[in-house]
């Protein structure tokens, strides 16, 4: 069964300060994408950043970066210097391919709020 | 336009009626996903569509639950004599779906439908 699981629902931050969100995942599929998405209260969803289960290195995308840890199947997000605008909803997702095709499965997101 | 599109944004309905909701997916987009989203929480998945497959059903929470999707294009979700606990944003995401391509490639929302059963 393919399933995310983000154990966070609520985190605070201070502002200029690094915040960690956890992720991990479950798939027997050797072939995966994993994904975060920001979604800030006007409610639309941002993509953020892409690792691929092959990639050797992690995925970084300006202040957010993606700590890839494929034995412990986890997929951390980690925001470096935080700023007001980064409270948001955060969601994980796994992209896999299944007989049909292939399918996202998302968490039930974690709440950042980053305090002044 | 090049985005998802869904119809209307916001609905206000009583209780008891049906209302149907639209998702417009980016063209060339095999597959097709239905949320629902209620205030502050997180995304209750509904229903997948991919190609021509039969979709997976799984996540519709009731039988006054159907979605269609026409045409390999456009979906419409049904929600039959609503209920005041039907009230969320409903949010249709479409990627691409073919097996072992573009897997680096993201899923693409829609601005979501506003349901408000009063």
């Amino acid at each position: 069964a393919q399933k995310i699981t983000q154990t966070q629902p609520g985190m605070f931050v201070q502002e200029k300060e690094a915040v960690t969100l956890d992720c991990t995942y479950d798939t027997s599929d050797p072939s995966y994408g994993l994904f975060w998405y920001k979604q800030p209260s006007s409610g639309e969803m941002i993509f953020l950043i892409y690792q691929g289960s092959y990639d050797q290195q992690n995925a970084t995308e300006g202040r957010y970066s993606l700590n890839f840890q494929k034995a412990r199947k986890s997929a951390n997000l980690v925001i470096s210097a935080s700023q007001l605008g980064d409270s948001a909803m955060y969601f994980c997702a796994m992209r896999v391919t299944e007989n049909t095709g292939n399918q996202f499965y998302f968490g039930t997101g974690t709440s950042l709020t980053v305090i002044p | 336009g090049a985005g998802v599109s869904q119809s209307p944004s916001n609905k206000v309905t009583e209780k008891g009626k049906d209302v149907e909701l639209r998702c417009d997916p980016i063209s060339g987009h095999t597959a097709l996903y239905w949320y629902r989203q209620s205030l502050g929480q997180g995304l209750e998945f509904l229903i997948y569509f991919q190609g021509n497959s039969a979709p997976d059903k799984s996540g519709l929470p009731s039988d006054r639950f159907s979605a269609e999707r026409t045409g390999g294009s456009v979906s419409t979700l049904t929600i039959q004599r609503t209920q005041q606990e039907d009230s969320a944003v409903y949010l249709c995401a479409s990627s691409h779906g073919d097996r072992f391509r573009n897997m680096n490639t993201e899923a693409f929302f829609g601005q979501g439908t506003r349901l408000t059963v009063v």
